[in-house]
């Protein structure tokens, strides 16, 4: 079955670790993203990745790093640095990079919880 | 300035009511496209619809219908005949021809309850 797979699906980490979050697509998607989901904000855009090797700041990038070495593979790496990193993080890919038709297919999502 | 607005916050209907959701957009591109996603409870997000800025022609699916309305800036949602299983949050989206991101408004939260 083709889809986005994120893990793992629950994450707790004590105040100033790093964390990573997976995020593995088998679609063949060009384009990767990650968003963070908090109650009563809707999703906001961390970062994405239009091409291997490539990926660009969304709306709250601070705190937040991520890589894209394979096609398949999107790691999101939250610093010490987020002050609030509590939140529901979500994955997401699309068809072609730089359209703006194709439709984001998501992930199950990773909660972290930062004790 | 929110680019994607859903007032509504939370709705509860019962069971085999109707229900609109309501979503408002900003945009200056002509050309650009809204979706519409549902949020169950397990987090996933599924997409349910895109519509794109020149077709105003509303759809109907089983029992939902959307209805694209250039004139207002409108994209809303209609479930008719609600049934348990569509207790979700339900989340518009606006992507810009001239960008590279979605843009995505708080979500409704819809509960039916039986």
């Amino acid at each position: 079955d083709g889809g986005i797979t994120q893990s793992p699906k629950y994450l707790f980490r004590k105040e100033g670790q790093n964390v990573t979050l997976s995020c593995e697509q088998n679609l063949n998607h060009d384009a990767m993203y990650w968003y963070r989901q908090d109650p009563g904000q809707g999703l906001r855009l961390i970062y994405y990745s239009q091409i291997v090797n490539d990926f660009q700041k969304g709306d709250i990038a601070e705190g937040y790093s991520v890589s894209r070495e394979k096609k398949e593979s999107f790691p999101l790496t939250v610093t010490s640095a987020q002050k609030n990193p509590t939140a529901f993080y979500l994955c997401a890919s699309s068809q072609t990079a730089g359209s703006s038709y194709n439709e984001q297919f998501f992930g199950p999502g990773t909660r972290l919880t930062v004790l | 300035a929110q680019k994607v607005t859903q007032a509504q916050t939370e709705i509860s209907v019962v069971e085999k009511e109707d229900v609109t959701l309501d979503c408002v957009y900003e945009t200056r591109d002509t050309t650009y496209y809204l979706f519409w996603y549902k949020q169950p409870p397990s987090g996933e997000l599924v997409f349910l619809i895109r519509r794109n800025s020149f077709d105003e022609q509303n759809e109907i699916s089983g029992r939902y219908s959307w209805n694209f309305q250039k004139s207002t800036s409108s994209f809303n949602f209609t479930i008719t005949a609600s049934q348990v299983v569509d207790s979700a949050v339900y989340f518009c989206a606006l992507s810009e021809a001239s960008g590279n991101q979605f843009y995505f408004g708080t979500g409704t939260s819809l509960t039916v309850i039986p």
